[in-house]
């Protein structure tokens, strides 16, 4: 079936520096790429989100680019915070509009 | 104000007790969709819900059961529990089907099973 992989699991970076997440998926037809932010306790909260028709979109620190064609997409946090730490989840709709989560990213900011 | 709410936000029962954790939306959307989180598997979705009467299968829909009469209702129902179902559980809501629309997650039901 179909499957999303994320990678680095786990991400430790000192404060300042950037951090980037990626994952890869298998489905064509899949056309939305969200990623999601969970703070330890809290519920997962969208914070960008990328269609199939645009390589690169960017939020103040944030950023998410596409490769339809190699079928990946990628997380790219710059000038990092502690508030930052959090587990990070990649996304994306399926073509039976069933949706499948990346396993997760821990990252870990370091002041 | 916008929201998805999800009652209880803990419960520890007994294997093979019925319990039913409830899923209630106030932002007229049509998809809403169940998951569980455990660790190092990320959010795996058990059952979705297109809108009223339309539900289907996730990944993980073993020993759970969903209903959807009204739009903003979605109960998720676990008929005879057991210590594997033992999980956070997160129920969702968006605007359109899929993925297509952000996603809105209640605050979580952490489950014990014993």
């Amino acid at each position: 079936g179909e499957n999303v992989e994320q990678h680095p699991s786990t991400l430790s970076v000192q404060e300042g520096d950037s951090a980037v997440i990626k994952c890869t998926y298998s489905d064509s037809a899949s056309n939305y790429f969200p990623w999601y932010k969970q703070e330890l306790g809290k519920r997962p909260q969208l914070i960008i989100d990328i269609r199939s028709n645009v390589g690169e979109k960017k939020d103040q620190r944030i950023a998410v680019t596409l490769n339809k064609t190699a079928k990946h997409f990628s997380l790219h946090i710059t000038e990092t915070q502690p508030e930052d730490s959090a587990v990070y989840f990649c996304a994306l709709g399926t073509s039976y509009d069933k949706v499948i989560f990346g396993p997760g990213t821990s990252l870990s900011v370091i002041p | 104000e916008a929201q998805v709410t999800q009652n209880p936000r803990y419960l520890i029962t007994v294997t093979g007790k019925k319990l039913t954790v409830t899923c209630s939306q106030n932002m007229n959307h049509e998809y809403m969709s169940w998951y569980r989180q455990d660790p190092g598997l990320g959010l795996r979705q058990i059952y979705y819900s297109m809108n009223v009467e339309v539900t289907d299968k996730g990944d993980v829909p073993e020993g759970y059961k969903v209903s959807r009469k009204e739009k903003r209702n979605f109960p998720l129902i676990l008929e005879s529990p057991s210590p594997n179902q033992t999980s956070l559980y997160f129920c969702a809501s968006s605007l359109s089907g899929g993925m297509n629309t952000e996603a809105f997650f209640g605050q979580g039901t952490r489950l014990t099973v014993v």
